[in-house]
């Protein structure tokens, strides 16, 4: 079964900082994997994905992520935080042998402070 | 929230009602999907579509029910039969259920059950 993990419930930067959001993730075949942000009392935005080639994906909002196949990760990141990334973040994976449906990491909170 | 319709925002129930959660998408998008979110969790899939007039079981389909008359409507009833409904319920669809294919969501409805 495949399986996504957030290790961090929250991270706290200071604006203007590069930030980090961790994801691991375990499949049995080869992984697609997905960031999704989301505000308050809404539903999740698209950020990037990474299906194959380059290991580094530029996203929406100046994100990017790093997909490690060794270490089975798919890092978010961001050279200088802003107040506005103050968000709820989620990590995703879909793998061919679970019938092509998402699973969803525990989402961690990002507080980015002036 | 990119075409896609969810409504009423809030939602009040009593212990033993049916309610149907609205589900509306004018993306054209084959795929249909019903997720819940509870707090310090990620999403869990309830019931998803690859195309009209057929859906299938996500992981927590118990006391829960769907349909897909039109491609652009996506309904869920939440049963009495539902142990504990209390929950923002997000709804999001995809142009095809491939696995290469993000997901775009709808702004979530909250069930609340007096």
């Amino acid at each position: 079964a495949q399986s996504v993990a957030q290790p961090e419930d929250q991270v706290n930067v200071a604006e203007g900082n590069p930030l980090t959001v961790k994801c691991t993730y375990s499949v049995s075949g080869n992984p697609y994997l997905f960031w999704y942000v989301q505000y308050p009392n809404r539903g999740l935005q698209f950020l990037l994905k990474y299906i194959t080639g380059d290991n580094l994906v530029k996203g929406s909002y100046g994100f990017e992520a790093e997909f490690n196949k060794s270490q089975t990760s798919f890092h978010l990141k961001k050279p200088s935080a802003l107040v506005s990334d103050s968000a709820l973040y989620f990590c995703a994976v879909r793998d061919r042998n679970a019938g092509n449906m998402l699973t969803f990491g525990g989402g961690t909170r990002l507080m980015v402070k002036p | 929230d990119g075409g896609i319709t969810q409504s009423p925002k809030y939602l009040f129930r009593k212990e033993g009602q049916n309610v149907t959660l609205s589900c509306e998408q004018n993306l054209n998008h084959d795929a249909m999907y019903w997720y819940r979110q509870d707090p310090g969790q990620g999403l869990r899939l309830i019931y998803y579509s690859q195309i009209v007039n057929d859906f299938q079981k996500g992981d927590i389909a118990e006391g829960y029910s769907v349909s897909r008359e039109k491609k652009e409507s996506f309904p869920l009833t939440v049963t009495s039969a539902q142990k504990n409904p209390t929950a923002f319920y997000l709804c999001a669809s995809s142009t095809g259920a491939g696995i290469y294919n993000e997901q775009f969501f709808g702004p979530g409805t909250r069930l609340t059950v007096l």
